[in-house]
């Protein structure tokens, strides 16, 4: 079993619809959770960064992390064309330990 | 502007050769990385660097090596050992102590043996 799961898609959805991404991971130990968004032929860029569990916002993205059930959750409201790409979850154990465990990344496209 | 370069965007191997991918960042990072990303199965840690000339082995090191000479470079070789070396590279780097900051990656090295 992987360390970190997440469903590769392919996900499809119109433009306007809200989109839910999710990740699972067996390792308590993490409590550093990340979203990271990739576009085609590029290199991952950060989107989301969360510490331990709770909500955060941040314009039409919103991270959810529940760690009782090792489940993290990214939102975009109001997708737009432009959200089309791979986003990928990260975490970590500790703040100094620079080992991230990425999940296998979800490859989303919304459709105008 | 501070960032990761990485060079060539595409690189292409015959049997049996090793090649160099390039990696060098402005951002005064202490630690770089490499990944190794291929469909279906996110981005695996191929080998990583604290410090200058200190570096330990990530999950799927064999066939690949590197050096870290300079604060800024971080070059990674893919030896005649990796079997199977086509893939997309990313090279990351970050400040050790400050994981709430994540990786700055490059734009990647699309590998193809020919």
């Amino acid at each position: 079993q992987k360390e970190v799961e997440q469903d590769p898609g392919p996900l499809s959805v119109p433009e306007g619809a809200i989109v839910s991404l999710n990740c699972t991971y067996s390792n308590s130990a993490f409590q550093y959770f990340m979203w990271y968004r990739q576009y085609s032929r590029k290199g991952p860029e950060l989107l989301m960064y969360t510490y331990s569990s709770g909500n955060k916002e941040d314009g039409r993205f919103t991270a959810q992390v529940d760690k009782s059930s090792k489940y993290i959750s990214l939102f975009i409201r109001d997708s737009q064309p432009s959200d089309s790409a791979t986003y990928l979850c990260a975490m970590s154990e500790e703040q100094g330990a620079q080992k991230l465990v990425f999940g296998q990344g979800t490859r989303l496209t919304i459709n105008p | 502007d501070g960032g990761i370069t990485q060079s060539p965007k595409y690189l292409f191997r015959k049997e049996g050769q090793n090649v160099t991918l390039s990696c060098e960042q402005n951002l005064n990072h202490d630690a770089m990385y490499w990944y190794r990303q291929d469909p279906g199965q996110g981005l695996r840690l191929i080998y990583y660097s604290q410090i200058v000339n200190d570096f330990q082995k990530g999950d799927i090191a064999e066939g690949y090596s590197v050096s870290r000479e300079k604060k800024e470079s971080f070059p990674l070789t893919v030896t005649s050992a990796q079997k199977n070396p086509t893939a997309f590279y990313l090279c990351a780097s970050s400040i050790w102590s400050q994981n709430i900051y994540g990786y700055t990656f490059g734009s990647g090295t699309r590998l193809t043996v020919v």
